[in-house]
């Protein structure tokens, strides 16, 4: 269990709407990630943070921000959802002992979003 | 630029088969890392195993195996006598040490894996 939740775990929206989905973590890694998921793409990155108010973006960024005001908590937002954002959202964090040059990264529970 | 290709979009086999799951990647970095992933139906992604670029010895976990081939770019999985907890999706993923401080990874497309009682 590597301690990360997230918020909602499902939610259904119209079009045009904001949403914002919550990730947080309690053992104050420093790089959280957000991904989603989609049939036939396997994960894409959408943006990634390397500490509080130090983000940037993925490779599927368009339509998305995020904030990350403290360590533990990563906030994505859609600012006006579309169907094409329907998907299951997923956090990660990166995890790695001191002195490796690589990390693993441990996934919350997922975010199913539906937008109608 | 990094690339996974997990060529099997499904596989089912009966119980107690064995089953191999290939992952092939491309890469132009030297040093890199390789990952697996499950995902069981519940939907959460677990993680399995890392493998560092220059690290070619193969790894054993209970009825897990994981064969790292540098020469064909490959690192496949192997499930020993399959059990129907077994039945997820798998995903391969590779990272390049030179991919910048937050270490991008890239995931192939995922195996679903249907072990039949």
């Amino acid at each position: 269990d590597a301690g990360i939740t997230q918020s909602p775990r499902h939610k259904v929206t119209e079009t045009g709407t904001p949403v914002t989905l919550r990730c947080h973590q309690t053992e104050n890694h420093r790089y959280m990630y957000w991904y989603r998921q989609d049939p036939g793409h396997g994960l894409r990155l959408i943006h990634y943070s390397y500490g509080v108010k130090d983000t940037d973006k993925g490779e599927v960024s368009d339509g998305y921000s995020v904030s990350r005001s403290k360590t533990e908590d990563f906030l994505l937002t859609l600012e006006s959802a579309t169907s094409s954002q329907t998907s299951v959202y997923f956090c990660a964090i990166r995890v790695g002992l001191s002195g490796q040059n690589s990390y693993e990264q441990y996934f919350g529970p997922g975010t199913r979003l539906t937008v109608t | 630029a990094q690339k996974v290709t997990q060529a099997q979009t499904e596989i089912s086999v009966v119980e107690k088969e064995d089953v191999t799951l290939d992952c092939v990647y491309e890469t132009r970095d030297t040093t890199y890392y390789l990952f697996w992933y499950k995902q069981p139906p519940s939907g959460e992604l677990v993680f399995l195993i890392r493998r560092n670029s220059f690290d070619e010895q193969n790894e054993i976990s209970g009825r897990y195996s994981w064969n790292f081939q540098k020469s064909t770019s490959s690192f496949n999985f192997t499930i020993t006598a399959s059990q129907v907890v077994d039945s997820a999706v798998y995903f391969c993923a590779l990272s390049e040490a030179g991919s910048g401080g937050y270490q991008k990874v890239t995931f192939g497309t995922g195996t679903k894996l249907q072990v039949i009682p």
